[in-house]
C-alpha cells in the first residue's frame, strides 16, 4: 500500500518570502500522480500543482512549484512571494494511475503567513 | 459551471443512529468519490462510484455504503454510528479516467458530522 508523510505539521513565513514544504511517499508503482491540494478554513479542497511521475520537468504554477525527486520519493512545495491569502492546510497526495482515482493524502501542514 | 455541493454542511447524530449526506456533482462529471476526515489528518477514501457501481472501497466496514443515482450525484449512508464517526466528509467528483489521464478531483466543502 502507498504511503504518504507530511512530517513539518506547521511552518510559518513572512509575507512575501518563500517557503517549501516537505512530502515523501512510498510506493512500488512506477506510473502515478502527485498533487499538492489546499484546504483554507473554508474546507475546500483545492488543488495546487500536480506532476506525473512520468515527467521529469518539474511542475509550476504561478509562484507555486514543486521539486519532484521520483529516486528519493520526495516531492517538496515551494511557495515563492508568500501572500495572505496562501494560509492554510496543505496536503500532499498520492494516486496510481491504474484503477480508480483513490487519492492518498498526507497528513498536512498549516502554513501561516506573518504579515 | 457549478462545483460540488454537499448537504447538510453540520449535524449532530446520537451514537447508534443513522445519516445520510448528500452530494452533487460538478456539471459533466460522472464520478464521485467520498473522503472522512478526522480533525486534524488527512482526508481517507471511503469509496468511488462510476456510472452508479461501486468503483473502489478503502479500509472502511460494510455500515458506510453509498449510491449514485443517474444524474450522478451520491449519497453516503451509515449505520450504527460510533464516537469515532465524528469527521468532515468530503464529496469529490471527476471525469471518468482516460488512458492516461489524471482527471482533477473537484472537492465539496463538506459535512461536518458530530457524533455524541
Amino acid at each position: 500500500a502507498q504511503t504518504v508523510t507530511q512530517s513539518q505539521p506547521e511552518m510559518s513565513v513572512q509575507e512575501a518570502e518563500t517557503v517549501t514544504l516537505s512530502c515523501t511517499y512510498d510506493t512500488s508503482e512506477s506510473d502515478y500522480y502527485l498533487f499538492w491540494y489546499k484546504q483554507p478554513p473554508s474546507r475546500q479542497m483545492i488543488l495546487v500543482i500536480r506532476q506525473e511521475a512520468y515527467k521529469q520537468q518539474n511542475a509550476t504554477e504561478n509562484r507555486f512549484s514543486v521539486n519532484f525527486q521520483k529516486a528519493a520519493k520526495s516531492f517538496s512545495l515551494k511557495i515563492s512571494d508568500s501572500q495572505l491569502g496562501d494560509a492554510a492546510m496543505y496536503f500532499c497526495a498520492y494516486r496510481s494511475n491504474f484503477g480508480n482515482e483513490k487519492l492518498t493524502f498526507g497528513t498536512g501542514t498549516r502554513l501561516t503567513i506573518i504579515p | 459551471e457549478t462545483g460540488v455541493t454537499q448537504s447538510p454542511t453540520h449535524l449532530i447524530k446520537t451514537r447508534g443512529q443513522q445519516v445520510t449526506l448528500r452530494c452533487s456533482s460538478q456539471s459533466g462529471h460522472n464520478t464521485v468519490s467520498w473522503y472522512q476526515q478526522a480533525l486534524g489528518q488527512g482526508p481517507q477514501f471511503i469509496f468511488q462510484y462510476y456510472r452508479e457501481e461501486e468503483n473502489g472501497r478503502g479500509n472502511f466496514p460494510p455500515r458506510f455504503s453509498g449510491l449514485q443515482f443517474p444524474n450522478y450525484s451520491s449519497e453516503l449512508n451509515v449505520n450504527a454510528l460510533e464516537l469515532d464517526d465524528s469527521a468532515l466528509y468530503l464529496c469529490a467528483s471527476s471525469l471518468d479516467k482516460g488512458a492516461r489521464g489524471a482527471n482533477v478531483l473537484t472537492f465539496g466543502a463538506g459535512s461536518r458530522l458530530t457524533v455524541l
